[in-house]
């Protein structure tokens, strides 16, 4: 069965120091890969998508870049952060079906 | 923006019927209707999702009206494990899945 995992599941960073978050999945291959972000007490921000190795689109412009260096791995950075990036991030995968799957999120807080 | 209309939040008493409604009166003939849920803290939870037919898994029902303007998930027996926020989306099937938006949500509490 598929998995996905996230680390670090909670992460507090100084405001301009950088960030690095990785998502891997296992179990499947050539997977769609998504990045979303939470604010508190709000819907899902799709943040980028990727579906291939080397390739991400990104949906908002921000202070965050994504890379997906191998076929399951996706990972999210930002050289310095902001306050307004504190969030819970969340990756997800999907096949050509329909449903995506997420994983178990990470939560930032940038002080 | 988000495609769809749900109530901000409900109740529902431990044992009964969970049924939430969601509007999405702009729906596409290729959009399909999908189901998360989010319970506190956690990553949200794919439920089930539908075209046109009604649809059954081992979590819920999915009853989606006859023009597909509307919809109701069913929790057939509500459990106090089940208070989550639950997300109705509309979406088409692509390789991409830039469109997957999801708005706030239902906010059901089950209650002892």
């Amino acid at each position: 069965s598929q998995t996905i995992h996230q680390w670090p599941a909670t992460l507090v960073q100084p405001v301009g120091s950088p960030l690095s978050l990785e998502c891997t999945v296992e179990g499947t291959s050539n997977p769609n890969l998504y990045w979303y972000r939470q604010a508190a007490g709000r819907g899902l921000q799709l943040l980028f998508y990727s579906v291939g190795i080397g390739q991400i689109s990104s949906e908002v412009p921000q202070n965050l870049s994504a890379s997906r260096p191998q076929d399951r791995q996706f990972i999210l950075s930002s050289k310095k952060l902001l306050l307004s990036d504190s969030g819970f991030y969340l990756c997800a995968w999907s096949l050509q079906d329909y449903e995506q799957y997420f994983g178990p999120g990470t939560r930032l807080t940038v002080t | 923006d988000a495609k769809t209309t749900q109530p901000p939040s409900m109740d529902c008493a431990e044992g009964r019927a969970a049924n939430l409604p969601c509007n999405h009166s702009t729906i596409s003939g290729n959009e399909y209707v999908y189901w998360y849920r989010q319970i506190h803290s956690q990553g949200p939870q794919y439920i089930i999702h539908g075209l046109k037919n009604n649809e059954t898994n081992e979590m819920a029902s999915l009853i989606i009206t006859e023009d597909r303007k509307s919809s109701t998930l069913i929790l057939p027996h509500a459990t106090l494990r089940d208070t989550a926020v639950y997300y109705c989306i509309v979406r088409a099937p692509d390789n991409y899945g830039q469109n997957f938006v999801f708005g706030p949500g239902t906010r059901l509490s089950v209650l002892p």
